[in-house]
C-alpha cells in the first residue's frame, strides 16, 4: 500500500460547512494527487502535487483547494462543501523509485454532505 | 465521448471460465494501467504497459499502441476475482507528474 493513509475514512457534513481531507504517506514520494469517484463517472483527478508547495490543477478542480507544506502530507480542502461534492475520495502517489513506476492508491474516504 | 471506454460494464461468468475486459482510448497516452477495485472499496495496481503484453499468474494484459486498445484477460477465473477492474491511461511524458484518464470500469462476478 505504499505507506498511504487518509483521515478520515468517513465523514458526514452539512452543506456550507468547511472540510479538510487528509492523504498521508511514510515513504518520502514526490508527486501525490486526489481523485474523486462518483457512479457514472470513474475515477477524475481533483488536483495532484509535484513537490512541497508546488500544486496544480486537475480536471474537475472547482469548489476545492489543496495545500502541501510537507512531503508526507497533501490535503484536500472543501472551502463551503456542497451536496455534489458528496463522493469517494482517493489519494494516490507516484512510485518512482523503481519499477514498475504505478500509481498507489490510498483506501479512501466516503465523504456525504446533507 | 469519455476519451477512456471500456466494455464490457458488467460481466458475470463462471468459475473457470476465460475473461476478456477490453479498453479503447482516444488520445496519445505515454501508458496505460489496469487496476482493480475490490468490493470493500481499496484499489490496486495490476498492470503498467506502454507496448506489448504482460502477465501476473492468470493475468494477462496487451496493449495495440496503433489501434488505441487494450485488453486484459483472467485465465481460470475464480470467485475472488469478482471487482471491478478499470483502465486508466497516462498522459503527458514519462518524467515529470503523471496524470491518468480512467474509464468507468468493468464490474466482474464470477459464480462458483
Amino acid at each position: 500500500d505504499a505507506g498511504i493513509t487518509q483521515s478520515p475514512r468517513h465523514k458526514v457534513t452539512e452543506t456550507g460547512t468547511p472540510v479538510t481531507l487528509r492523504c498521508h504517506q511514510t515513504e518520502n514520494h514526490r508527486y501525490m494527487y486526489w481523485y474523486r469517484q462518483d457512479p457514472g463517472h470513474g475515477l477524475r483527478l481533483i488536483h495532484y502535487s509535484y513537490g512541497v508547495k508546488d500544486t496544480d490543477k486537475g480536471e474537475v478542480s472547482d469548489g476545492y483547494s489543496v495545500s502541501r507544506s510537507k512531503t508526507e502530507d497533501f490535503l484536500l480542502t472543501l472551502e463551503s462543501a456542497t451536496s455534489s461534492q458528496t463522493s469517494v475520495y482517493f489519494c494516490a502517489i507516484r512510485a518512482t523509485s523503481g519499477p514498475p513506476d504505478e500509481q498507489f492508491f490510498g483506501p479512501g474516504t466516503r465523504l456525504t454532505v446533507l | 465521448k469519455n476519451e477512456v471506454e471500456q466494455s464490457p460494464q458488467n460481466l458475470t461468468a463462471q468459475e473457470g471460465e476465460f475473461i476478456t475486459i477490453n479498453c479503447s482510448y482516444s488520445v496519445g497516452i505515454s501508458a496505460l494501467h489496469w487496476l482493480q477495485q475490490h468490493p470493500g472499496g481499496g484499489i490496486v495496481s495490476l498492470f503498467m504497459l506502454s507496448s506489448g503484453k504482460k502477465k501476473h499468474g492468470r493475468l494477462i494484459a496487451t496493449i495495440n499502441i496503433q489501434e488505441k486498445h487494450s485488453s486484459l484477460h483472467i485465465t481460470a477465473s475464480h470467485p475472488r476475482d469478482s471487482a471491478v477492474y478499470i483502465c486508466a491511461v497516462r498522459l503527458g511524458p514519462i518524467q515529470g507528474a503523471q496524470k491518468l484518464v480512467f474509464g468507468q470500469g468493468t464490474r466482474l462476478t464470477i459464480n462458483p
